[in-house]
């Protein structure tokens, strides 16, 4: 098994462009999330999704989208992008008990907004 | 306040040193994570409990639920133990909230 796995690893954008972080896993979990990480803070919850066709938002969802049309896939879209998304992205999936299972987390993905 | 406290937020200790790493929480909770993450950025879940003790390795995990607090324990550290730790609490099923870490230093 892969396990989580993200792409890209690192990402530059303008201010205003958009784009979509990818996330993937082959453990057949039910729940995946998005975390973003920055300096000083702890991880923050922006997404969520406790199945196919399920998304409910987390602590910090403004700026982005996100869809859940399979099982497997998680992508994150960040719709305009402005400096203050400038982070760490960290995707990560558990079974069908959500935020009380063990967590897997993927490598995540360094974004730099300019 | 935040709902997930740790500390020290760094930590130095020479190689075979025993560390104790703790976590305050406020919200109720079913079950506490403990996660590690490496300098290279990865994050991995070492522990998940709701009760008692539990062990693996070198590394040691207790929680007290009236007290709202946890500890990470780790006996006869060694450099290859340097990373940052992470408490997590589950708001409800869905939500973690996560400790903004502690960075651990251990030097040969």
């Amino acid at each position: 098994n892969a396990g989580v796995t993200q792409t890209p690893k690192f990402q530059v954008l303008k201010t205003g462009q958009s784009m979509t972080l990818q996330c993937a896993q082959d453990m057949n979990h039910e729940y995946m999330s998005w975390y973003r990480q920055d300096p000083g803070m702890g991880l923050r919850l922006i997404h969520y999704s406790v199945g196919a066709g399920i998304t409910d938002q987390g602590e910090v969802p403004n700026g982005y989208n996100v869809s859940r049309s399979t099982t497997e896939d998680f992508p994150l879209r960040l719709l305009s992008a402005a400096p203050s998304q400038t982070s760490v992205y960290f995707c990560a999936s558990s079974y069908d008990g959500g935020s009380v299972w063990e967590q897997y987390f993927g490598p995540g993905t360094r974004l730099t907004v300019t | 306040k935040n709902e997930v406290e740790q500390s020290p937020q760094n930590l130095t200790a020479q190689e075979g040193e025993f560390i104790t790493i703790n976590c305050s929480y406020s919200v109720g909770i079913s079950a506490l994570h403990w996660l590690q993450q490496h300098p290279g950025g990865g994050i991995v879940s070492l522990f998940m409990l709701s009760s008692g003790k539990k062990k693996h390795g070198r590394l040691i995990a207790t929680i007290n639920i009236q007290e709202k607090h946890s500890s990470l324990h780790i006996t006869a550290s060694h450099p290859r133990d340097s990373a940052v730790y992470i408490c997590a609490v589950p708001k409800n099923t869905d939500k973690l909230i996560f400790g903004t870490g502690t960075r651990l230093q251990v030097f040969p």
